[in-house]
């Protein structure tokens, strides 16, 4: 394994469910991130937390609420979401933002998203 | 916007020959670029890096060569085995954002016994 755990691996929820996505890192980085990944479109990144505080939410609707209660576990909460939300949603962690993380940017496996 | 590509979508290769998977980027204020290796079921993982000041830089059977003049970028894979099937992408860096990188859509590389 990573050292990046994402539970669940697939999930499949209905437009008015309400579910979270979950990750976990075992590395002892402080900062971590969640990004979409759809079929034939480059990685997207949605949020990054540094040191439990979010330096950056890349005009991600409001129906993803991300949640960061501490270096180690990362939540991406969903509601009301829409087909084409369905996508891999990816978790990573990094020691440090920017450069001197970028080259140590370790993923997870990913969560598997279908919206019904 | 600027952005990272690459020229195919699929690429399929005899098990021993070996692979170049190109990469195009546009951006040329970034020093920075990382290959990626995503195997089915599995998140990407870091293969080689290389800075803008270097031409060139060599791991284990793999190469990555960067052509500053026509802003390409290139992975070569030697003597390709079974377990090198996934999809690779590029990345670039140019500081900008808490990530800074900005990811090509990748190229499927298949490996024909």
């Amino acid at each position: 394994e990573t050292g990046v755990t994402q539970t669940p691996r697939h999930l499949v929820m209905g437009m008015t469910n309400k579910k979270s996505l979950k990750c976990e890192q075992h590395l002892g980085h402080n900062a971590m991130y969640w990004y979409k990944q759809s079929a034939k479109k480059p990685l997207e990144l949605m949020f990054v937390y540094s040191l439990e505080e979010r330096v950056e939410n890349n005009s991600v609707p409001s129906r993803f609420s991300p949640e960061c209660p501490n270096s180690s576990h990362l939540f991406l909460h969903l509601h009301t979401l829409q087909p084409e939300d369905s996508a891999l949603y990816l978790c990573a962690s990094s020691p440090g933002t920017g450069i001197s993380g970028a080259n140590v940017l370790t993923f997870g496996a990913g969560s598997r998203l279908t919206v019904l | 916007g600027e952005s990272v590509g690459l020229h195919l979508p699929t690429l399929s290769v005899q098990e021993g020959d070996n692979s170049i998977i190109n990469c195009a980027y546009s951006n040329s204020a970034s020093d920075y670029f990382i290959w990626y290796k995503q195997e089915s079921g599995k998140g990407p993982q870091f293969i080689i890096d290389i800075r803008s000041n270097m031409d060139k830089r060599q791991g284990q059977r793999v190469t990555v060569l960067l052509n500053k003049t026509v802003k390409h970028l290139s992975l070569q894979i030697a003597a390709t085995q079974p377990g090198d099937s996934a999809v690779y992408f590029c990345a670039e860096y140019s500081g900008g954002g808490a990530d800074g990188l900005t990811f090509g859509k990748g190229t499927h590389l298949i490996i024909q016994p």
